[in-house]
């Protein structure tokens, strides 16, 4: 079955230890993506990666940082986290390389105490 | 202004009634638009592509794409209970990079 999986989905921790959301595509996807998701916001991109070992800032990439070794993962780090980022995180990758028609993953719901 | 925006709602619609969804946009150079349709607690799933001017049908959705006016719609005919959701307008801009609107929540009531 074609399908992003994410780990953790549900994620409660504290502030400044680190942590790491793994994602990974089995569709053969060029490009992979990371959003957070928070009420009246809506979708804000965070990183994003069009090809192996190579990322690129979205619209809200600050204290987090993202790796993308291999074509099937792209993992999300958070090196310190801090209660605003207690937020719902997506995965999502597209065989489009500009991300247009994008599958998503089912969501982490972190908390950062 | 933002880059993609739309109504934040809800809309109320009763089933079997057309319900119609909007969003506009401020990069005159994008090119490709889609529609995303999230339930209640769970992930956004694409329901809707659509690249150049005019209506694409599939089923009971109709994505419209102007433009000129900088405005793409997303028609649901025969509106079910199980339409309920919130619907995201997500546009790719000159810089190919996709923005999503806030959504639209729609709820169709029996």
């Amino acid at each position: 079955e074609a399908q992003v999986t994410q780990n953790p989905r549900y994620l409660i921790t504290v502030t400044g230890k680190k942590l790491t959301v793994t994602c990974s595509q089995n569709m053969n996807h060029e490009y992979m993506s990371w959003y957070r998701q928070d009420p009246g916001l809506g979708l804000r991109q965070i990183y994003y990666s069009m090809n192996v070992e190579v990322t690129d800032k979205g619209d809200v990439p600050e204290g987090y940082k993202v790796s993308r070794k291999e074509k099937r993962n792209f993992p999300l780090i958070l090196e310190s986290p801090s209660p605003n980022q207690t937020s719902l995180y997506f995965c999502a990758s597209s065989i489009r390389r500009e991300g247009g028609e994008q599958f998503f993953g089912p969501g982490t719901r972190l908390t950062v105490l | 202004q933002k880059e993609v925006e739309q109504n934040s709602g809800p809309l109320s619609v009763p089933e079997g009634a057309i319900a119609s969804l909007n969003c506009t946009y401020s990069d005159r150079g994008s090119q490709s638009f889609f529609w995303y349709r999230q339930y209640s607690g769970k992930s956004p799933e694409l329901i809707m592509s659509i690249y150049s001017n005019g209506d694409k049908e599939d089923g009971r959705f109709t994505a419209q794409l102007n433009k000129a006016s900088q405005y793409v719609s997303l028609l649901i005919r025969d509106s079910q209970p199980s339409d309920s959701a919130t619907y995201l307008c997500a546009v790719t801009g000159t810089a190919s990079k996709l923005t999503f609107g806030t959504g639209t929540r729609l709820q169709v009531t029996l």
